[in-house]
């Protein structure tokens, strides 16, 4: 089983601040990775597929990189509405698909 | 864009059953992986299983092979989970997902279309 591992747990910024969100995997997922947000009360939302893609009507400020083992999620200019829990999903090596446990944003 | 909506939650004792049921509108169901993913509260997500469109591959996350099973009926646009030994650990909100494919068609597996979720309490 791939352990998708997310840091920080929790990261404090402020609005228009850059938002750096690191995923680590324990084995080579290639560029199979995803990124979702979630709010509170919310269902996730995709963010980032197949490691740097944006889903469809999510704004130029998420972007996302890496490969293999190492993934990062930025967001260029904190909005409001960006403070959220964010996790990464691996489609690599299945099943099972994984999670990490998730970064908090949070208004600093 | 499409919609899922969750229904069959509910509060059961540890050994207890419960199927979910999940509608799908708004875009082809039978062409799409369909996935089940849950969230115990205050938690992160765990992915639980999943089918393809035709019902021929089906598969689970660890903790609940042998005692859960995922199905579908395309005619209904419905997708199912029937829940049986069910723990306190198996508490969660239970989210009906679609997974996503590339532009020629091919899944990739992750996840674009949400539910808002159906809660199970595992609990005497």
């Amino acid at each position: 089983e791939i352990v998708l591992t997310q840091s920080p747990a929790t990261l404090s910024l402020s609005p228009g601040q850059r938002a750096t969100l690191s995923c680590r995997a324990s084995h080579s997922v290639s560029t199979s990775l995803a990124w979702y947000q979630q709010k509170p009360g919310q269902a996730p939302r995709l963010l980032i597929s197949e490691a740097s893609n944006r889903a469809t009507g999510i704004p130029p400020r998420f972007s996302g990189s890496g490969s293999g083992t190492d993934f990062t999620l930025n967001i260029s200019s904190l909005e409001p509405e960006d403070f959220a829990v964010y996790y990464c999903q691996q489609s690599g090596d299945w099943p099972p698909i994984t999670f990490g446990q998730g970064t908090r944003l949070e208004i600093k | 864009e499409g919609q899922l909506m969750e229904s069959g939650g509910g509060l059961v004792q540890p050994g207890g059953s419960l199927r979910l049921s999940c509608a799908a509108s708004g875009f082809s169901f039978s062409s799409s992986w369909m996935s089940w993913v849950r969230q115990a509260p205050g938690k992160g997500l765990e992915w639980v299983a999943n089918i393809k469109q035709d019902s021929f591959e089906k598969y689970y996350v660890d903790s609940v092979k042998g005692r859960f099973i995922i199905s579908r009926d395309n005619a209904k646009n419905s997708l199912y989970l029937q829940m049986n030994s069910l723990r306190a650990d198996d508490s969660a909100l239970y989210y009906c997902v679609r997974e996503t494919q590339t532009p020629l068609g091919f899944p990739n597996w992750y996840f674009d279309l949400w539910g808002r979720g159906s809660l199970v309490t595992v609990s005497s």
